[in-house]
């Protein structure tokens, strides 16, 4: 099983409030990625997790909380966001952060801030 | 990061073999070559990796030149499915998938 999955698919909300994205694998991976896809453009790292500890913040606005209740669990928290935070978000997992290792892409759920 | 230089689109036919190439004349002994596919409308897919061999899996070969500044991509008979963009990333140490732009594979049938 080489899945990641990803809820909602899809998520409309307003500037004033709060909202959660969430992100599962059961693959036993160590680490887990958060990704940011304005239209046309490519992925743009968020947030790296590392044995469940965050490792990795790209300067990302503190309106995105993320956060790795467990292994196997990767959410972002959402608060006040602006229209421009619209895209798609996507999740990745690893086996462990270090190069030799592949990444696995969920589908994504894609923001519109209103 | 170091760079890739890709070509922004490429065009084949369906069943013909497609050479994706990637240029990456920055590269560090320790950098890794991944690549990775968009289909549209969905979330990237990993299609293959390697440091200094050249490698084959399922999906794709990857030929790396001696020097490794440059490596290619190579779809061996594609597919309307293989239209998709394709990155081409170099992975080091530091935890991080750093996308460019990417080529647009486009397959006429």
């Amino acid at each position: 099983d080489t899945e990641v999955t990803q809820t909602p698919k899809h998520l409309v909300m307003g500037m004033t409030n709060k909202k959660s994205l969430k992100c599962e694998q059961h693959m036993g991976h160590r680490a887990m990625y958060w990704y940011k896809q304005k239209a046309k453009k490519p992925p743009e790292l968020m947030f790296v997790y590392s044995y469940e500890k965050l490792s990795i913040n790209e300067s990302v606005p503190s309106r995105f909380s993320p956060e790795c209740p467990n292994s196997s669990l990767l959410n972002l928290h959402l608060h006040a966001l602006q229209p421009e935070d619209s895209a798609l978000y996507l999740c990745a997992s690893s086996r462990t952060p270090g190069p030799n290792y592949e990444q696995y892409f969920g589908p994504g759920t894609r923001l519109t801030v209103t | 990061d170091a760079k890739t230089t890709q070509p922004n689109s490429m065009e084949s036919n369906e069943e013909e073999p497609v050479h994706l190439p990637c240029n990456h004349s920055t590269i560090s002994g320790t950098d890794y070559i991944h690549w990775y596919r968009q289909l549209p409308s969905q979330g990237p897919e990993y299609v293959i990796h390697g440091l200094t061999s050249n490698v084959n899996n399922r999906m794709a070969s990857l030929a790396i030149a001696e020097d490794r500044k440059s490596s290619t991509l190579i779809l061996h008979r594609a597919t309307l499915r293989d239209a998709a963009v394709y990155y081409c990333i170099l992975k080091e140490g530091a935890q991080k998938l750093v996308f460019g732009q990417g080529t647009r594979l486009t397959i006429n049938p």
